[in-house]
């Protein structure tokens, strides 16, 4: 399964509201990961089940599906949430990420 | 608190052979299945290896099929990954990581800072 995630980088200031997509090469249900990584570290779980919200992830990021398109939606960017972002699908194997998406300062 | 220590990185020749350790503590670890996932230099994440919480089953990504063999070891609270004719693109970190305790699903919840790989001559 291929997972096409868009944009590849995107610039944004703190309080803004940015949208990351990622769509899948066929039904995946709602087998979808969100995860971000920051430089040097190892990735954090954000979002699971294309909707979940994992314990511990402030309430500004949240996640959609449409079909084979899924979002994640960060409300009121904060200067913690410049990073880099990666969706993946879990929903069989071999798992496969998106190619990533470098959030930046503006 | 969950802990994952990857070690074993280092620089090895093309065609060499390295084994990965990934300590785990802080979890019942026998109860869990876990991953090896690798990022090449400046790259995206790259989905390795999956083993389930028992060594009932094991996944290999296209690229390593065959040539890398993941392994457990409950007793030690440990994951391996032994690789064996180590080519260049496999230069990467490698992470160790948790998946989610619901054994249906694939995502990993906890992950391990990682260990760099270097293939060079």
């Amino acid at each position: 399964i291929q997972m096409t995630q868009s944009p590849s980088s995107v610039s944004a200031s703190v309080g803004d509201r940015v949208t990351i997509t990622c769509r899948a090469s066929q039904a995946i249900s709602t087998s979808l990961a969100w995860y971000q990584q920051k430089p040097g570290k190892g990735p954090q779980l954000l979002i699971y089940g294309a909707l979940s919200l994992q314990s511990g992830v402030p309430s500004r990021f949240s996640g959609s599906v449409s079909g084979t398109e899924f979002t994640l939606t960060i409300s009121g960017l904060q200067p913690e949430d410049f990073a880099t972002y990666y969706c993946q699908q879990d929903y069989n194997f071999p798992l496969t990420f998106g190619q990533g998406t470098r959030l930046e300062i503006k | 608190e969950v802990q994952l220590v990857e070690s074993g990185g280092g620089l090895v020749k093309p065609g060499g052979s390295l084994r990965l350790s990934c300590a785990a503590s802080g979890f019942s670890f026998n109860s869990y299945s876990m991953q090896w996932v690798r990022q090449a230099p400046g790259q995206g994440l790259e989905w390795v290896s999956s083993i389930h919480s028992a060594s009932t089953y094991i996944f290999y990504g296209d690229s390593v099929k065959g040539r890398f063999t993941i392994s457990r070891d409950n007793a030690k609270n440990s994951l391996y990954l032994q690789m064996n004719s180590l080519r260049a693109e496999d230069t990467a970190v490698y992470y160790c990581a948790r998946e989610t305790a619901n054994n249906l699903l694939h995502y990993c919840d906890y992950w391990g800072q990682g260990t760099l790989v270097t293939v060079s001559s």
